[in-house]
């Protein structure tokens, strides 16, 4: 069955500090992974997907089919980053996403 | 454009009493989604629209939810009877055609059932 993994409900880092917030996803097909984010009091939004191979807000995700992975990473956390952040796999030709658990991200000054 | 609208933006209810939920997509796009966010299972699919035909209810909890989308620019997602466990908050996205296509928001509803 499909499925995406978030380990990490609550991930703290300092400000200036490299952040890696984890995702795993299980598909046996191609997948199209995307990273939403909920900034407080904000809608949740698209951060970046994988097909576009973007860096948004210093946010970068690359797709590892062999470990099954779409890690996002960001070299130097901002207090700003400081939000929800929800890794999602689309399939079905699209029609059906499903999101992992979310992880909530602390940016400490 | 305002994006996606969601209304009530907060609903408080007793148990028992009918809750309709509505949201309006963003004009021409195709797919709608209702989603259910909490703390235990974070956002969770109910159900999704194409051209306004149900193409997968099986999020959907119970037969106590139901979900229509008469026209396209419209959908409701109803519970009869509320139950405490149903307080959430309550996304609809909506979604132009393409499987790659970004899925915009509304800001939710906000559900508690006393």
């Amino acid at each position: 069955a499909q499925r995406v993994t978030q380990p990490e409900k609550l991930l703290s880092v300092f400000k200036g500090a490299p952040v890696e917030l984890k995702c795993n996803y299980s598909y046996s097909g191609s997948p199209e992974l995307f990273w939403y984010v909920q900034y407080s009091r904000q809608r949740l939004q698209l951060l970046l997907r994988h097909i576009s191979r973007e860096s948004i807000k210093g946010f970068t995700a690359d797709l590892n089919k062999g470990e099954t992975s779409f890690h996002l990473k960001k070299p130097f956390a901002q207090e700003e980053d400081s939000a929800m952040y929800y890794c999602a796999l689309s399939y079905t030709g699209g029609f059906k996403t499903i999101f992992g658990a979310g992880t909530r991200l602390f940016v400490k000054a | 454009d305002a994006g996606v609208i969601q209304s009530p933006r907060h609903e408080v209810t007793e148990m028992g009493q009918e809750v309709t939920l509505r949201c309006k997509p963003i004009s021409g796009h195709n797919s709608l989604f209702w989603y259910r966010q909490t703390m235990m299972r974070g956002l969770e699919l109910l159900i999704y629209f194409n051209n306004n035909v149900p193409i997968d209810d099986s999020g959907m909890p119970e037969d106590r939810f139901s979900a229509k989308m008469p026209n396209a620019s419209f959908s409701t997602l109803k519970i009869q009877p509320s139950e405490p466990r149903d307080s959430a908050v309550y996304f609809c996205a909506s979604r132009a055609a393409g499987s790659t296509d970004t899925q915009y928001f509304g800001p939710g509803t906000r559900l508690t059932v006393l």
